[in-house]
């Protein structure tokens, strides 16, 4: 298994522009998460989806973010339009059952100038 | 409001000096306790999970214990390739089933 699957692996962009992260998840993982990690902050929990459907999106700083899970296959977070302080590591997680452990991705590291 | 505290912020410790990083939590009902390791430019990867007070899990150079209020990962006979990130994160089965809240982590450091 590949693990879980991010890209791009590094995004340079200027504020203002549209980005678009996406996430290829273990496949038969069930919970699929989209977490935030920054020296000040930590990691923090954007939104997780259960079998495709957004659970909770509390963690969505506004209404720039937005994320889609279209099918099992497949996720995306989307930032538009995106400012310097959504600078930050960008993880996309997988869970297989209840209590397991994450599977993390490799991160897109997103830098808005 | 459920709470992921750790200590110390950063640990240097010579090749071969034991020692023990500390994970302190607040929440209502625990679901499970997870340590991590994260590497730098990678994204965390799973050690264990600790379910109830009394419980040990070890993995090479690693144990893990939990108590009602904290966890600990001791790490006996360091080398340097245990250099790394150490993450916890609790779940909570009354109010958040599905999601953990992870504590900033403690950068250990061995040094050869």
């Amino acid at each position: 298994d590949a693990g879980v699957i991010q890209s791009p692996r590094h995004e340079v962009t200027e504020m203002g522009q549209e980005v678009t992260l996406r996430c290829k998840p273990i496949s038969g993982h069930d919970y699929l998460f989209w977490y935030r990690q920054t020296m000040m902050r930590g990691l923090e929990l954007l939104i997780y989806f259960n079998n495709n459907v957004p659970i909770d999106d509390s963690g969505m700083p506004e209404d720039r973010f937005s994320a889609k899970m279209p099918n099992a296959s497949f996720s995306t977070l989307k930032i538009q339009p995106s400012e310097p302080r959504d600078s930050a590591v960008y993880f996309c997680a997988t869970q297989g059952a209840e209590n397991y452990g994450y599977t993390f991705g490799s991160g897109t590291r997103l830098t808005v100038v | 409001e459920d709470q992921v505290t750790q200590s110390p912020e950063a640990l240097r410790l010579q090749e071969g000096e034991s020692s023990s990083l500390n994970c302190s939590y607040t929440v209502s009902g625990l679901r499970g306790l997870f340590w991590y390791r994260q590497d730098p430019g990678k994204g965390p990867e799973f050690l264990f999970t600790l379910y109830s007070a009394g419980e040990e899990k070890e993995k090479e150079r690693l144990k893990a214990t939990l108590t009602k209020k904290e966890s600990f990962l001791h790490i006996t006979a360091p080398k340097p390739e245990d250099s790394a990130t150490y993450l916890c994160a609790v779940g909570n089965r009354k109010t958040s089933y599905d999601k953990v809240i992870f504590g900033p982590g403690t950068s250990l450091s061995v040094i050869p």
